[in-house]
């Protein structure tokens, strides 16, 4: 069993449409939750964090923490076509001496199309 | 504010050659460093992190070393390359973990491996 899942898409939204990206991961010591966006042939980057449950929002990018049911999602609010990437939940390994080591999906690709 | 830098962006190298990839970061001290690997079409996977100066753990088994001379420096090594590390390798680094709410890992650009 993979330990972060996400649907690999491709995830196919209209332009000013909702994007909602999922990821489930199997850890349910996890604290620490991460999403990335990655262009082709480009580096990940950091886009949103999240640590407890409920709802972060920042800018167009809200992203909901469910520990119960060890669920993390990223919504992205007027979609862009620059917003088509793809992109990587990150879940931290439990436990204090993880090291900030992350456990990556293997990333949802989204494209926002005009 | 802090910078990752990751050299070179491309590399083509044939089998068998020698492999070094250098990643160094200015603008924080003492920080965790890694080295990932993606390979085409897959996710991200750990090879190499490092806490502090000398100190390597290894994730996975294979004909890759990392060494950390410095406290801002990070290098990825093989003395003979496979056709199978053929891939992006990503240099990263993140605050000292100081409690469970890990920090966030921030990469470099990356350097494109093609072994042939």
């Amino acid at each position: 069993q993979k330990e972060v899942e996400q649907n690999s898409g491709p995830l196919s939204v209209p332009e000013g449409a909702i994007a909602s990206l999922n990821c489930t991961y199997s850890d349910r010591g996890s604290q620490s939750f991460f999403w990335y966006r990655q262009y082709s042939g480009k580096s990940p980057e950091l886009i949103m964090s999240i640590y407890s449950n409920g709802d972060k929002e920042d800018g167009r990018f809200t992203a909901q923490l469910n520990k119960a049911s060890q669920y993390v999602s990223l919504l992205i609010r007027d979609s862009q076509p620059s917003d088509s990437a793809t992109y990587l939940c990150a879940v931290n390994n439990a436990g204090g001496t993880s090291y900030g080591k992350l456990t990556f999906g293997q990333g949802t690709i989204l494209t926002v199309h005009p | 504010s802090q910078t990752i830098h990751q050299w070179p962006a491309t590399l083509v190298q044939p089998v068998g050659s020698p492999l070094s990839l250098e990643c160094t970061v200015e603008g924080t001290s003492n920080p965790n460093l890694y080295w990932y690997r993606q390979a085409a079409g897959r996710g991200l996977q750990l090879l190499f992190y490092s806490v502090g100066i000398g100190q390597i753990s290894s994730e996975v088994p294979q004909n890759l070393s990392a060494s950390r001379p410095q406290d801002r420096q990070f290098i990825l090594s093989s003395k003979k390359l496979l056709l199978s590390d053929s891939g992006f390798y990503l240099c990263a680094w993140s605050l000292t973990v100081t409690s469970s709410y890990n920090s966030p890992l921030h990469f470099g650009n990356g350097t494109r491996l093609t072994v042939t």
